[in-house]
């Protein structure tokens, strides 16, 4: 993995139910992994910032694992509501480049 | 604190025209980032600077586009002269040290007759 490749590119789940999506990214010289929650016509909005393999976060019905060998990431979703709906970037830094890199996102609409 | 704020919010302009982008940072913050949202490329940085000193601008497009930060609370984003392929929406964001997570501004939208 050279870049940061997000799956799938957009998801439609039904409200109630659960999903999650991936982050991949290169796992040499790993230093961080953030995800953000991007809404329409709106600026990213910071979830979580992980940097230890094994990592897991939580707020509130969303969570996210980190896998820093293989190079993933897990973004969970439980309970979808109408207000998840939103497109979820993942971004990566590395220790030579302090800069973010970021992934394409994954569109999320829950259907009522 | 306000978060980080940008002006305008929306920018409609001819071509061949200079436009300025401004952004005030979140106060205490380090590092500041420009980035650029088009269809085609999705989110790209453009440029950023840590304690008002640019570090990379490897991904400013061209010579037309210029970036300053004259100091710890205000950043400027400059398009001389500017053409409709530069029609996008423009993020700043600032982040109080590395590793930590950036806080983005609401986005200038631009757009370039």
């Amino acid at each position: 993995i050279l870049n940061v490749e997000q799956s799938p590119q957009s998801l439609h789940v039904q409200e109630g139910d659960s999903t999650n999506f991936t982050c991949s990214f290169p796992s040499s010289n790993f230093y961080a992994l953030h995800w953000y929650r991007w809404e329409t016509a709106k600026s990213p909005e910071a979830l979580f910032v992980m940097t230890l393999n094994g990592d897991e976060k939580k707020k509130g019905r969303i969570s996210a694992t980190l896998n820093t060998k293989e190079g993933y990431s897990y973004l969970y979703i439980k309970g979808s509501q109408p207000e998840d709906s939103a497109t979820y970037l993942c971004a990566y830094s590395n220790f030579g480049n302090e800069k973010l890199t970021f992934g394409t996102g994954t569109r999320l609409t829950i259907i009522p | 604190d306000a978060g980080v704020i940008q002006s305008p919010r929306h920018e409609v302009t001819e071509m061949g025209q200079e436009v300025t982008l401004r952004c005030k940072p979140i106060s205490g913050h380090n590092s500041l980032f420009w980035y650029r949202q088009t269809m085609m490329r999705g989110l790209e940085l453009l440029i950023y600077f840590n304690n008002n000193v640019p570090i990379d601008d490897s991904g400013m497009p061209e010579d037309r586009f210029s970036a300053k930060m004259p100091n710890a609370s205000f950043s400027t984003l400059k398009i001389q002269p500017s053409e409709p392929r530069d029609s996008a929406v423009y993020f700043c964001a600032s982040r109080p040290n590395r590793g930590e997570t950036q806080y983005f501004g609401p986005g200038t939208r631009l757009l370039v007759l």
